[in-house]
């Protein structure tokens, strides 16, 4: 079956440090998109995808960068770990249009200390 | 779990009851609405949708209301099970955009 997978699933790290989360979908789906959920937000969109090379940044995107060198991955990166960055992100995808669903992979849960 | 809402608002029914969970959207010019559930330790799941040309869709179990004149959304969900524990919320969007404002949800708990 298809599936929308992030690494790791919990992450420690230490501030300055370069961390990268992935993101892995099969469903062959256009358009991907990093959030991250916080107490007291809805999830907020940090950076997205609509193909292979295309980039844009979410509302929330500084400290953040992508890339798409195909149509699976969609790695994130934190250039320099901050605290304020500790957070639970979620990775998502859809086919084409805006309103295609999107379906959200576990997760991943990042402290940095 | 890869969640939050410690500090959510949490609605408790009786197993076999339903459910009505609220959500108060922000942007007048949204025209989209999606409702999502999520699960203690997994990411968000898609439940029901609907456009500003509506006011009321049906799924199985579940129904949204739309509210434009007051800008509210709601969520009945019909002889609530145990396995509707989870947190709800809300998104709206603006059709054509990838622009997405998500709520931050209401904890429904389901007693036995």
């Amino acid at each position: 079956d298809a599936e929308i997978t992030q690494s790791p699933r919990h992450k420690i790290t230490e501030t300055g440090r370069q961390v990268t989360l992935a993101c892995h979908q099969t469903w062959n789906h256009n358009n991907m998109f990093w959030y991250r959920q916080d107490l007291g937000h809805g999830l907020r969109l940090i950076h997205y995808s609509y193909g292979v090379q295309d980039t844009n940044k979410g509302e929330v995107s500084d400290g953040y960068s992508v890339s798409r060198s195909n149509t699976e991955d969609l790695p994130l990166t934190l250039e320099s770990a901050a605290s304020s960055q500790t957070s639970v992100y979620f990775c998502a995808s859809s086919d084409r249009d805006s309103t295609d669903t999107q379906y959200f992979g576990p997760g991943t849960r990042l402290t940095v200390l | 779990g890869e969640s939050v809402g410690l500090h959510l608002p949490t609605l408790s029914v009786q197993e076999g009851d339903n459910s009505i969970i609220n959500c108060a959207y922000s942007n007048s010019a949204s025209d989209y609405f999606i409702w999502y559930k999520q699960e203690s330790g997994k990411g968000p799941q898609f439940i029901i949708d609907i456009r500003s040309n509506m006011d009321k869709r049906q799924g199985q179990r579940v129904t949204v209301l739309l509210n434009k004149t007051v800008k509210h959304l709601s969520l009945q969900i019909a002889a609530t099970q145990p396995g509707d524990s989870a947190v709800y919320f809300c998104a709206e969007n603006i059709l054509g955009t990838y622009k997405y404002i998500f709520g931050t949800g209401t904890r429904l708990k389901v007693l036995a």
